[in-house]
């Protein structure tokens, strides 16, 4: 079956780095993908709409500089948290639609941020 | 703009019993898909179901079956004979014409032996 895969699952780094997680869809291609954000216990939040060859589309209150989205091939989306500070710390999952017409999305096993 | 609203954050359940999770949700479209997605503790989403707005008849599968009220924006999930294993978040879901997909708030799921 269409499976949508994640890297990594964990990542830990230093306030003020930057970090890459990359969001692949294995075997179909996705010309749209979106990432979401997941605090403790919350539901997911929708931050962008990936788009392939072209700029994402940013939900309103997520700052595009802070949270950087390439979609450069119809299989590959990459999230860089640029900057990244404790605040950022979060779950962050991607999701691409299999089916656009039945609305069949695959999502991610998602990526735990910790920025310390 | 679309929203969802699932009411109950948690609920129980005795194992083997039924039990009914509520969604509400609000939108100008016509045409549109709901869902209920289960979030176990390894955090991958899951489709539980979907159901499309044109059909009239509520979706099922297996154990989990929903009640689809257009008119009224309401779509709850049942599972009946609830198992262990369907301990979780579940979380209901709009997509509509700009397919993105929107979620609730949750409500997590115990199911008592």
């Amino acid at each position: 079956g269409a499976v949508v895969s994640q890297h990594p699952s964990r990542v830990i780094c230093k306030s003020g780095t930057s970090v890459k997680i990359e969001c692949r869809s294995l075997d179909f291609q996705a010309t749209t993908m979106f990432w979401y954000r997941q605090f403790p216990k919350q539901s997911l939040m929708l931050m962008a709409t990936s788009n392939e060859g072209s700029k994402a589309t940013y939900e309103q209150g997520v700052e595009k500089d802070k949270f950087l989205i390439n979609h450069a091939s119809l299989t590959l989306s990459t999230l860089t948290v640029t900057s990244a500070h404790p605040e950022d710390s979060s779950f962050y999952i991607c999701s691409a639609f299999w089916d656009r017409r039945k609305a069949e999305a695959f999502f991610g096993q998602g990526t735990r941020l910790t920025v310390v | 703009a679309q929203t969802v609203t699932q009411s109950q954050p948690e609920m129980s359940v005795q194992e083997a019993e039924t039990v009914t999770l509520s969604c509400t949700y609000d939108t100008s479209e016509s045409d549109y898909y709901l869902f209920w997605y289960k979030q176990p503790p390894s955090r991958q989403m899951i489709l539980v179901i979907r159901q499309e707005a044109y059909k009239q008849q509520n979706a099922t599968e297996n154990r989990f079956s929903v009640n689809f009220q257009k008119a009224a924006k309401s779509f709850s999930l049942k599972i009946s004979d609830s198992q262990l294993g369907d301990a979780a978040m579940y979380f209901c879901a709009y997509s509509g014409g700009d397919d993105k997909i929107i979620f609730g708030k949750g409500t997590r799921l115990h199911i008592l032996p």
